[in-house]
C-alpha cells in the first residue's frame, strides 16, 4: 500500500495567489481529514469527510479556505487569496473509521506564503 | 479544549528512561498517541480507550487514568531512534467528537 499521497511536497507562493493542495488516502479508508501543524497552534483539524461528504468544518480559519472531495480517492484543500499567515505545514490524513481509529498521515505539503 | 503535555522537552542518554505525561480538564474516552520526527508526518504508536489495558509496543507502553484524564507514555531505554517529538490526542467520546491534539513533547536522545 502506497499510504496517504500529497502533492505538492512544497509550496511556495506569494500573498493573495490561490493555493491548491492534493491529498489521495489509502484506498478503503471511509474518512479523511485535513490538519495544519503550525508552532504557535500546533496540530489543527480543518475538516474531516466521511465517504466524501463534508462531516465537520468548524476548523476551517475563513472563507479563504474550502475543500472538496469529489471522489474516495481525491480530495483538495484550497487558499484563495492566500496570506503570509497560511504559512504552514499542511497534513491529509485517512483512516478507516472516525471512531478511535488510528490515522495515517500523509507527508504533508509545506506552504509558504511570501 | 487542547490537552496539556509535559514535559515541553526532554534530553535523554541512550538507555535512559522517560515519561511523557498528557492531561486533560474534560472527561476523556481515549487517549491516542503519535510521534513525528522532525520533517516527517506523524505515525500512530497506541489507543487507550476508557476502561482498557495499559498498551505496550515493544519499549513503548502507555497508560491511562480514567478519574484523573490522564495518560503517561513510558520510553524505556531509550534508544536513538526514538527522538522526535510525541503528541497525545483525546477524544471524550465513542464517535471521534472534539478529538484534539496536545502541544506535543520534544524528545531528544543523545549518544
Amino acid at each position: 500500500d502506497a499510504g496517504v499521497i500529497q502533492s505538492p511536497r512544497h509550496e511556495v507562493t506569494e500573498m493573495g495567489q490561490e493555493v491548491t493542495l492534493r491529498c489521495k488516502p489509502i484506498s478503503g479508508h471511509d474518512y479523511l481529514f485535513w490538519y495544519r501543524q503550525t508552532m504557535m497552534r500546533g496540530l489543527e483539524l480543518l475538516i474531516y469527510f466521511n465517504n466524501n461528504v463534508p462531516i465537520d468544518d468548524s476548523g476551517m480559519p475563513e472563507d479563504r479556505f474550502s475543500a472538496k472531495m469529489p471522489n474516495a480517492s481525491f480530495s483538495t484543500l484550497k487558499i484563495q487569496p492566500s496570506e503570509p499567515r497560511d504559512s504552514a505545514v499542511y497534513f491529509c490524513a485517512s483512516s478507516l473509521f472516525v471512531t478511535n481509529e488510528k490515522l495515517f498521515f500523509g507527508s504533508g505539503t509545506q506552504l509558504s506564503v511570501l | 479544549q487542547q490537552p496539556v503535555q509535559s514535559p515541553q522537552a526532554v534530553i535523554l542518554r541512550e538507555g535512559e528512561d522517560a515519561v511523557i505525561n498528557c492531561s486533560s480538564s474534560k472527561a476523556l474516552y481515549s487517549v491516542h498517541w503519535y510521534r513525528q520526527k522532525h520533517g516527517e508526518a506523524p505515525v500512530f504508536l497506541m489507543i487507550l480507550l476508557k476502561g482498557g489495558e495499559q498498551k505496550g509496543h515493544e519499549k513503548i507502553s502507555a497508560s491511562f487514568n480514567e478519574k484523573k484524564q490522564q495518560s503517561s507514555l513510558y520510553l524505556t531505554a531509550s534508544q536513538l531512534s526514538y527522538s522526535g517529538t510525541y503528541f497525545c490526542g483525546t477524544g471524550v467520546d465513542n464517535y471521534g467528537q472534539n478529538f484534539v491534539f496536545g502541544p506535543g513533547t520534544r524528545l531528544s536522545v543523545l549518544p
